[in-house]
């Protein structure tokens, strides 16, 4: 089945970008959603469709998705981005939802 | 405003069952169609189940023919009966709402079910 590879961890100071990738098998012809989840608390929506953020998502976060690679990323990083990232698609040809392994962002 | 509470979770032993339920409020729920999202503990995040607004079904390969997923448009109920229940079966089960191809927008806080003797 459709695998989706994301790094372990990503670490960024405050006020710098931070840029967490998703990888898969030409991704960029699927929808990838990604979801915030911070400790003790169920996943939020903070992207959808490669790039649209739902209401009440900062300006901050974008997303962006081509090839083999789809990128959340974080602008001016703040504290209370800190948590597991995970990255998911609908894979039509098992119709299964796959998430990838998920990200831990670490604000130093 | 959406709202997805999940119960039913607890302790049973291994070769048990268990029936978690998803309560719907604040949307039609007929018309959507809804996950089941487990976490093992310390672990990602890992599909189980979805019924569409028709009730068509998928299912992960690591649950199919043990658990099974039905809902309740009258009660604006959504259930997950778990049978044959194994120790990597313990996680936190989270009920979303979520369309296929779209996104899972609105997700339960989770129920937690522990499979030990």
């Amino acid at each position: 089945s459709y695998v989706l590879t994301q790094p372990p961890s990503v670490s960024v100071a405050p006020g710098q970008t931070a840029r967490i990738t998703c990888g898969g098998n030409n991704i960029g012809r699927i929808s990838v959603h990604w979801y915030l989840q911070k400790a003790g608390q169920a996943p939020v929506l903070v992207i959808s469709f490669d790039s649209d953020r739902p209401s009440g998502i900062p300006e901050r976060f974008s997303g962006s998705n081509s090839g083999n690679t789809a990128t959340l990323t974080i602008s001016r990083v703040e504290a209370g981005d800190e948590g597991d990232y995970f990255c998911q698609v609908w894979d039509t040809g098992s119709d299964h939802v796959i998430f990838g392994g998920g990200t831990k962002l670490t604000v130093l | 405003e959406v709202e997805l509470v999940e119960s039913g979770g607890g302790l049973v032993q291994p070769g048990g069952s268990l029936r978690l339920s998803c309560a719907a409020s604040g949307f039609t729920f007929s018309t959507y169609s809804i996950n089941w999202v487990r976490q093992a503990p310390g672990k990602g995040l890992e599909w189980v189940s979805y019924i569409s607004s028709g009730s068509t079904i998928f299912y992960a390969d690591s649950v199919k023919g043990r658990f099974s997923i039905s809902r309740d448009n009258a009660k604006n109920s959504l259930y997950l009966q778990m049978d044959s229940l194994r120790a990597d079966d313990t996680a936190i089960y989270y009920c979303a709402r979520g369309e296929g191809l779209a996104p899972s927008d609105y997700w339960g806080q989770g129920t937690l079910v522990i499979v030990s003797s």
